[in-house]
């Protein structure tokens, strides 16, 4: 696609559930990178996503957080055993290589955890 | 065309030189924040303004919001500010959008 590519765009979950969010960059970025925008609050990096090697995830908050990137395209957000201060809006951007610049975001999905 | 226009692009300096990141954009807005990652994806908000502006030892963010415009400067660059600096957008529904970001390279 154009852009980068987030589904779904709003997810209400029970408190306690799992939920998976997911991120499709652009075709031939190499870079990914998983933001949240809490309300009211900055941007938090979460992790980051370099072709195929390992992943960044030094700005998870806690181990119930965890992504994937397959195949060095798609990648998935999960969250397990969700809590309400989980609620916030999740942002994916990719760039063709890290450092470069030119980031592309995409829409974000806004999690609201009930 | 994207809501949050960055320039420049790209930004070679050399150290102690005065600089200037430019931001505009189209609609409304509730706050907007520059950005800074560094090597290795981390970002850290540097500012977070809705008007006037904002001092941060040698970093001034200045909003015109009649305009539509933000600048970031950076007085007496040092090669630790080489980095790329982003301008996001926040409006009223906390929906937030970027602008593509601003390469600098700062050379001792």
């Amino acid at each position: 696609g154009a852009g980068v590519s987030q589904s779904p765009s709003n997810k209400v979950t029970e408190k306690g559930k799992d939920v998976e969010l997911r991120c499709d960059p652009i075709s031939g970025h190499t870079a990914l990178y998983w933001y949240r925008q809490s309300l009211g609050q900055g941007l938090e990096f979460l992790i980051y996503f370099q072709g195929n090697s390992a992943p960044d995830k030094s700005g998870l908050p806690s181990d119930r957080f965890s992504a994937e990137r397959t195949g060095g395209s798609v990648s998935t957000l999960t969250i397990q055993r969700t809590q309400q201060e989980d609620s916030a809006v999740y942002l994916c951007a990719s760039s063709i290589y890290r450092d470069t610049g030119g980031y592309t975001f995409g829409s974000g999905t806004r999690l609201t955890v009930v | 065309k994207n809501e949050v226009e960055q320039s420049p692009q790209n930004l070679t300096a050399q150290e102690g030189e005065f600089i200037t990141i430019n931001c505009s954009y189209s609609v409304g807005i509730s706050a907007l924040h520059w950005l800074q990652q560094h090597p290795g994806g981390g970002i850290v908000s540097l500012f977070m303004l809705s008007s006037g502006k904002k001092k941060h030892g040698r970093l001034i963010a200045t909003i015109n919001i009649q305009e539509k415009h933000s600048s970031l400067h950076i007085t007496a660059s040092h090669p630790r500010d080489s980095a790329v600096y982003i301008c996001a957008v926040l409006y009223n529904n906390n929906d937030m959008r970027f602008g593509a970001g601003t390469r600098l390279t700062v050379k001792p």
